[in-house]
């Protein structure tokens, strides 16, 4: 079944202590990308990548690393989370063989930061 | 930069019967594509539909159509014969075609009620 893995689905931690939420998809996907979602505000772009080891910033990338070592994995590095890093965050993939392509999300990750 | 706007925060419809969904955007680039995403209590970002800018008949998935009007930069969506597992929070989403970045840029949503 084609997918995007997050993993994990929910996260309560604590100010400063590193995590990291990984994204695995199983569809050979070139594209990845990782968006927040917040009350009022939407989905908005935190990084992407467009192939191996080619990964920008998105609209809101403070806070955030990414890296992209391998085709399906693209982890979501928070090195010193903050209280406003508490979102619901997605992982999202998509082929590049045409413009129309859509792009697939994963579950989404619940992260509380206190 | 492109900006999506969807101006109802909550509508409701009675089962069985059909709502409209409001979507504008803002871009300067010809080439686009439009989507609407459902996002029911389970979290998941669902496609519902999509256009390309450069089609002129508008997207009909089943139940759900849109309303593509390119002038305006308006981009509704149609639910007929609603159901109960319509109730979500609908999003609205723009990407620019071709560049390095498959981006979706999203209106802050419209929550759906379907009532029995």
């Amino acid at each position: 079944e084609a997918q995007v893995t997050q993993n994990p689905r929910y996260l309560i931690t604590v100010t400063g202590k590193k995590l990291t939420v990984t994204c695995s998809q199983n569809m050979n996907h070139e594209y990845m990308s990782w968006y927040r979602q917040d009350p009022g505000l939407g989905l908005r772009q935190i990084y992407y990548s467009m192939n191996v080891e080619v990964t920008d910033k998105g609209d809101v990338p403070e806070g955030y690393k990414v890296s992209r070592k391998e085709k399906r994995n693209f982890p979501l590095i928070l090195e010193s989370p903050s209280p406003n890093q508490t979102s619901l965050y997605f992982c999202a993939s998509s082929s590049l063989a045409g413009d129309n392509q859509p792009q697939h999300f994963g579950d989404g990750t619940r992260l509380s930061i206190l | 930069a492109q900006t999506v706007t969807q101006s109802q925060p909550e509508m409701s419809v009675q089962e069985a019967e059909t709502v409209t969904l409001s979507c504008t955007y803002d871009t300067s680039e010809s080439d686009y594509y439009l989507f609407w995403y459902k996002q029911p209590p389970s979290r998941q970002m669902i496609l519902v539909i999509r256009q390309e800018a450069y089609k002129q008949q508008n997207a009909t998935e089943n139940r759900f159509s849109v309303n593509f009007q390119k002038a305006a930069k308006s981009f509704s969506l149609k639910i007929s014969d609603s159901q109960l597992g319509d109730a979500a929070m609908y999003f609205c989403a723009y990407r620019r075609g071709g560049g390095s970045n498959y981006k979706l840029t999203f209106g802050k949503g419209t929550l759906l009620t379907v009532n029995p």
